[in-house]
Order: C-alpha cells, then structure tokens, then sequence
C-alpha cells in the first residue's frame, strides 16, 4: 500500500519560517494536497494541487515539490498556525492516503 | 453558503450498527464525490470511502479496512450522503468527517461526528 512519510514534529519562532516535509514514491507523478487541523476543529484545505491556494488561506502557506518529497512552507510562522498539518494524495491502490501528520509549534 | 453538517454519532456497543447523515448545503451533492473520512482519538486521518457523483452512476468505493462492514448512499432530494456502519469494532471509534472531493483532494470538510464504540 502506499505511504506518505512527515516528520512528527517541527518547531518555529515566530516570524521564522517553516518547512513541513512530506515524502512518498513517485510523488513527483501525484496532485499533493496540504490540510491544517486545529485542536478541536476538522481539517481545513491550506494548499491543493502541490502549490496552490485556496481562496482566504493567507499567502504565508505556500507548497512546492521536487522528486518525491513535497514541501509546505509557513513564512512569518505566527502563534495561529500552531496546528497540526497532513499531506494527502491519491494513489491507484490504496485511493486516498494521508501523512501521519506533523505538529507545527511556535515558540 | 457552502455547509457539510454530519449527525447521528453516538455511544454504540461492540456489534452495533450506526448510520451517520451528512447535510449538504451550497450545493448539490449529486454534482460531487462525497467522501468520508475518520480520525480516532489522538491519531491521523484515515480515508473510509466515497459515493462518486451521477455522471459517474453513483459508484461507491471503500477502504479495505471497512469493506463489507460500510455503505455510503445519497438521498438527492434531501441533499444528504449518509454512511452506515455495521458489526462495529473498537477500532471504529472515532471522529467522522463528511467531506467534498475534487480531483485528487477534499476541499470542503464538516465539523465531524463522533462515534464511541465501548461495551
């Protein structure tokens, strides 16, 4: 089955920037979606199709991607975006995965 | 306004069935696939499966593991997808998110319902 692989953790000032790194095979060939969860709340859609995004996510969240690892990148990190973060594709076999998911801290 | 709303989670027993509803608002669900997807207590998300839209002669897809236990349906003059669950396990505890899909993602998700499978 296939898997997408984040680290669990990162740490960031705030003001500093962010890189959550989300690794899979053959990545370079599937549409990366990007989720933001907060505790307590559902997922909410911060990048889709590798690196755009959707209407009202602040330009701060960008996403990129290069061979098999896609990369959401969180410029002037502030408190707010202290959250929980899932990459997602889809793949033949296994249809929708998720990432483990990597908590975000700003400290 | 673009709106999923889920119900009907609840405390259930070992065994029990249980059928969530997903109320669609902002637009129409038949247009769309819907999907489900859960997330147990203090873990990831995990897909459940989906009801693909009309054109796509409402084809219904699930996760190997919940294949045979789950069946998504969709009440088009309602407006509503629903997802019923049977022979539950411990392992189906969880949050249920109803979601919208578009291409290879979810753009729109609800605010979940929660089930509690516990004897």
């Amino acid at each position: 089955s296939y898997e997408l692989t984040q680290p669990p953790s990162v740490s960031v000032s705030p003001g500093q920037t962010a890189n959550i790194t989300c690794s899979g095979e053959k990545l370079d060939f599937k549409l990366l979606y990007w989720y933001q969860q907060k505790p307590g709340q559902s997922p909410l859609l911060v990048i889709y199709k590798d690196n755009r995004r959707p209407s009202g996510i602040p330009e701060r969240f960008s996403g990129s991607k290069s061979g098999n690892t896609a990369t959401l990148t969180i410029s002037g990190t502030q408190a707010m975006d202290e959250a929980d973060f899932y990459c997602q594709a889809w793949d033949r076999s296994t249809l929708y995965v998720f990432g483990a998911g990597t908590k975000v801290t700003v400290l | 306004e673009v709106q999923l709303v889920e119900s009907g989670g609840g405390l259930v027993q070992p065994g029990e069935s249980l059928r969530l509803s997903c109320v669609v608002s902002g637009f129409i669900a038949s247009e769309h696939y819907m999907d489900w997807v859960r997330q147990a207590p203090g873990k990831g998300l995990e897909w459940v499966g989906r009801i693909k839209n009309k054109p796509s002669d409402d084809a219904t897809q699930y996760a190997a593991s919940v294949e045979g236990r789950v069946t998504i349906s969709r009440d088009d003059e309602k407006n509503l997808v629903s997802l019923q669950l049977t022979s539950l396990k411990i392992d189906d505890t969880a949050m249920y998110y109803c979601t919208r899909a578009v291409q290879d993602g979810f753009d729109i998700w609800g605010q979940g319902t929660k089930v509690t499978v516990a004897s």
